[in-house]
């Protein structure tokens, strides 16, 4: 059974540092990963898709990578601002039509 | 282009009712999945259907059961509700299932 770990589960920096969230998985047989924020209450929003194939992707401020051998996916966000706190959740997917499977999160707070 | 929408986005049930939680995904679209979010087990997924049919389900009692219609938009039932099914109750819409999820705000469902 996959299981997604996501460390450290909660985090409190600065504004405008660096910061590198991990995410790690059991099973290295997956089809793909996706990195997704959640603001409290609300739905979740896709930061990022990796596909197996891939080491890594990038959008913006944020780049993910993907070391499918050893179970591990980070993502790195630059210049962090205020608006970037929010939960951030690791999902990974075994097969094509299989669910996602989902890690608890990483609480981020950005101190002004 | 319009995003995932679900409705209602708060529902109040007592044990034993039933409900029914509608989500239309993306233009396009063509698979849907729902997923269970409680804060002690996180996110966990129910089922996806593409075309019409159900590909996947996940770990959860028969009295979790949904559909997807032609027009791809789909509802999920829970039948003889119970205290435990208080989430937030999340659906997610891709291509073809396997590429990039979208989730909508989600459907807050307490049952007292």
């Amino acid at each position: 059974k996959q299981e997604v770990t996501q460390i450290p589960a909660a985090l409190s920096v600065p504004e405008g540092e660096n910061l590198v969230l991990n995410c790690s998985f059991t099973d290295s047989a997956i089809y793909n990963l996706q990195w997704f924020r959640q603001d409290p209450g609300k739905g979740l929003t896709s930061l990022l898709l990796i596909q197996s194939s891939q080491r890594e992707q990038t959008s913006g401020r944020l780049n993910a990578s993907l070391d499918k051998s050893s179970g591990r996916s980070t993502l790195y966000i630059a210049a962090s601002q205020p608006g970037d706190s929010a939960t951030y959740l690791c999902a990974v997917r075994r097969g094509g039509a299989d669910g996602l499977t989902f890690g608890k999160g990483t609480h981020l707070i950005i101190q002004p | 282009k319009a995003g995932v929408t679900q409705t209602p986005r708060y529902l109040i049930k007592t044990r034993g009712q039933q409900v029914t939680l509608s989500c239309s995904p993306i233009s396009g679209h063509r698979s849907v999945s729902w997923y269970q979010q409680t804060p002690g087990q996180g996110l966990q997924f129910l089922f996806e259907y593409f075309s019409e049919t159900q590909r996947n389900k996940g770990n959860f009692p028969g009295r979790f059961s949904g559909r997807q219609f032609s027009n791809s938009r789909s509802e999920m039932n829970v039948s003889t509700l119970e205290l435990g099914d208080s989430a937030l109750y999340l659906c997610a819409s891709s291509l073809t299932g396997n590429n990039e999820q979208y989730f909508g705000p989600g459907t807050r469902l307490t049952v007292t």
